[in-house]
């Protein structure tokens, strides 16, 4: 029954590893995007997608690359993940036009 | 370029105060206006949202926003709130550049106090 479901909840690595969030939306909706939520709460657009293409791209390490195989999925891979790159990545989509965004429950990265 | 000011980083209430959390944008057009709130742990969540019509818009939880398009506003109130409010809340503005956009504030760290 999940609209927006994103797989780890946690991940906790070391650095230099590479890792990837997945994410899925089961509302039909257009666009997803890539949210970064460091410890202060701040959200910061990472990345946005519609019907698989990229449209948003904020200014982000390029160690970062989203994949969407369809409009439903919109994966993230990391590469060689830094101490900074701790932080609550949050998954979101939204149907057509002005609509709010659902979001999913997040994935905490913690590097080590 | 378009932005969106949340006044205040940190508000600390009582249970039973009422509450105003302020919001400003800037953007010259036609602006579509949310509040999201943000429970500790969890996802973030609508709150409610102002497309078009009246100004006073009511959400959830007896929230409620004031959209004043002369002040570029879209402040956020409840007349009483409760312990279970404590939470993180977010403005949020969408334009439409030649395709919508989304920016969210920085937030509003609510803390109430039993």
């Amino acid at each position: 029954d999940t609209a927006v479901s994103q797989t780890p909840k946690y991940l906790v690595t070391q650095m230099g590893n590479d890792k990837s969030i997945k994410c899925e939306q089961n509302l039909g909706h257009d666009t997803m995007y890539w949210y970064k939520q460091d410890s202060k709460k701040f959200l910061k657009i990472m990345f946005s997608y519609n019907n698989k293409e990229l449209i948003i791209n904020e200014t982000v390490p390029n160690r970062f690359s989203p994949k969407s195989p369809d409009k439903a999925h919109l994966n993230l891979h990391i590469n060689s993940l830094e101490l900074g790159d701790s932080a609550v990545y949050f998954c979101a989509s939204r149907g057509q036009g002005n609509q709010p965004q659902h979001f999913g429950d997040g994935t905490r990265l913690s590097i080590l | 370029a378009q932005s969106v000011s949340q006044h205040n980083h940190h508000v600390i209430l009582s249970e039973a105060a009422s509450l105003e959390l302020g919001c400003n944008y800037s953007y010259g057009g036609t602006v579509n206006l949310f509040w999201y709130v943000q429970y500790p742990g969890q996802h973030l969540q609508l709150l409610l949202k102002y497309f078009s019509g009246d100004p006073l818009v009511k959400g959830i939880k007896g929230f409620e926003a004031e959209f004043i398009k002369s002040k570029f506003s879209f402040n956020l109130r409840k007349p009483s709130v409760q312990w279970s409010d404590t939470a993180e809340y977010f403005c949020a503005v969408t334009v439409n550049t030649g395709g919508f956009k989304t920016i969210f504030g920085a937030g509003t760290r609510l803390f109430v106090k039993a």
